[in-house]
């Protein structure tokens, strides 16, 4: 166990919808970043927060955001899904910005039919 | 654009035997990370090793052991008497030391199966 927590574990949803997946960093981690498991793109980092900011880019769609709140905890909103989104998020921790081990959570699986 | 390449896809090593795992990777960064992650059919990622570019010396964790070449820009695992729950994925990834950011760009994957 990593200590980072992921909810949901799994989500089915149709396309055009929206959800929300949510990230709880381990304990005294400021760090969090969203990464993109795919078939076809492999894993991708999408997205970094520090401390409440946003610190790092990647290959984030424009559909798709993310924040971090006062608390530490982190939220990706994914919105108009399309198929190809179907994917395994993976939020993953670290203590500060600087590079440092990734812990990462267990991941949500989205399903969009 | 940095690239990490894994050229095995599928791997296979006896109980008890040493397997090499290969990854290459191209940068123009002089200070960066490297990383071999591990994600068994649970799908979670498990960090396996850690290597600083700047370390000439290679990380051992246990079993595990790399071989880093710097000047090849090439950072293999190998994986020491192998036991069946070494059996998943292994990912390398690559870590660029900003000072500010730190993603992790990975490579495609390497199964490894262990067999009796």
């Amino acid at each position: 166990d990593s200590g980072v927590t992921q909810t949901p574990k799994h989500l089915i949803t149709a396309t055009g919808q929206r959800v929300t997946l949510r990230c709880s960093p381990r304990s005294g981690d400021l760090s969090v970043y969203w990464y993109q498991q795919s078939l076809d793109q492999g894993l991708q980092f999408l997205i970094q927060y520090y401390n409440g900011e946003e610190r790092a880019k990647g290959n984030i769609l424009e559909r798709f955001s993310a924040q971090q709140f006062p608390d530490l905890h982190s939220e990706l909103n994914l919105s108009s899904l399309e198929l190809g989104d179907s994917a395994l998020y993976f939020c993953a921790s670290s203590p500060r910005s600087l590079v440092e081990t990734q812990y990462f959570g267990p991941g949500t699986r989205l399903l969009v039919l | 654009a940095q690239t990490v390449t894994q050229s095995q896809p599928e791997m296979s090593v006896q109980e008890a035997e040493t397997v090499t795992l290969s990854c290459t990777y191209d940068t123009s960064e002089s200070d960066y990370y490297l990383f071999w992650y591990k994600q068994p059919p649970s799908r979670q990622m498990i960090l396996v090793i850690r290597q600083e570019a700047y370390k000439q010396q290679n990380a051992t964790e246990n079993r595990f052991s790399v071989n880093f070449q710097k000047a090849a820009k090439s950072f293999s695992l190998k994986i020491s008497d192998s036991q069946l729950g070494d059996a998943a994925m292994y990912f390398c990834a690559w870590c660029r030391n900003t000072g500010t950011a730190s993603k992790l760009t990975f490579g495609t994957g390497t199964r490894l199966q262990v067999t009796l």
